[in-house]
């Protein structure tokens, strides 16, 4: 099974910050992987698949990149409505594997 | 518009059972596969289990294989997970979520339903 690892576990930023998210994977794969955000009793809400393709409606201050092992999450300019877990997920085999999160919080 | 309804989820002494619910809509049921996600109050998300969308095969994780099935009824619209032996470890809020078609990711979650194991 693949293990997905994030860090930093947690972070705290200010607005219009620059956050950036790391994703490791025990073994590689290309780009079979996805970000979510999910705040405070809510579903979680696909950002990211591809590993860098955008889902529709998400802002373009959202972007992702990496592959083989490596993945990054960046927020170009935090606003207020980011701050929130954010979870990743391969999908190059089963069992799926989502990383243990990394919450962003306001400094 | 992609709807998901779980149901199911209650309070249940460890060692119970229970089959959980998820009447979806919005979309071709019988195309698309299905997954099972648990989220733990405090914790992260946690894949579960996966079926096609045929219902032939079918996915676990580790952590429940041997103690829950996952199954589908593609004339309803309905996914089901039969959770037997049930553990402490397994309180959590379930989520009915269908993959994408363009890979096993999740665009659409419902407001999941919760399973209490408690002795």
């Amino acid at each position: 099974a693949i293990r997905m690892t994030q860090s930093p576990s947690s972070l705290s930023a200010s607005i219009g910050d620059r956050v950036t998210i790391t994703c490791r994977a025990s073994q590689g794969f290309n780009n079979y992987l996805a970000w979510y955000q999910q705040k405070p009793g809510e579903a979680p809400r696909l950002l990211i698949y591809g590993a860098s393709t955008l889902q529709s409606g998400v802002p373009s201050r959202f972007s992702g990149s990496g592959s083989g092992t490596d993945f990054t999450l960046t927020i170009s300019s935090l606003q207020s409505e980011d701050f929130a877990t954010y979870y990743c997920q391969q999908y190059y085999n089963y069992p799926l594997s989502f990383g243990g999160g990394t919450r962003v919080e306001i400094k | 518009e992609v709807q998901l309804v779980e149901s199911g989820g209650g309070l249940i002494q460890p060692g119970g059972s229970l089959r959980l619910s998820c009447a979806a809509s919005g979309f071709t049921f019988s195309s698309f596969a299905m997954s099972w996600v648990r989220q733990a109050s405090g914790k992260g998300l946690e894949w579960v289990s996966g079926i096609s969308g045929s219902g032939r095969s079918t996915y676990y994780a580790d952590s429940v294989k041997g103690r829950f099935t996952i199954s589908r009824d593609n004339s309803k619209g309905t996914l089901y997970l039969q959770i037997n032996s049930l553990r402490a470890e397994d309180t959590a809020v379930y989520f009915c979520v269908p993959v994408s078609g363009r890979g096993e990711y999740f665009p659409h979650w419902g407001q999941g339903t919760l399973v209490t194991v408690f002795s």
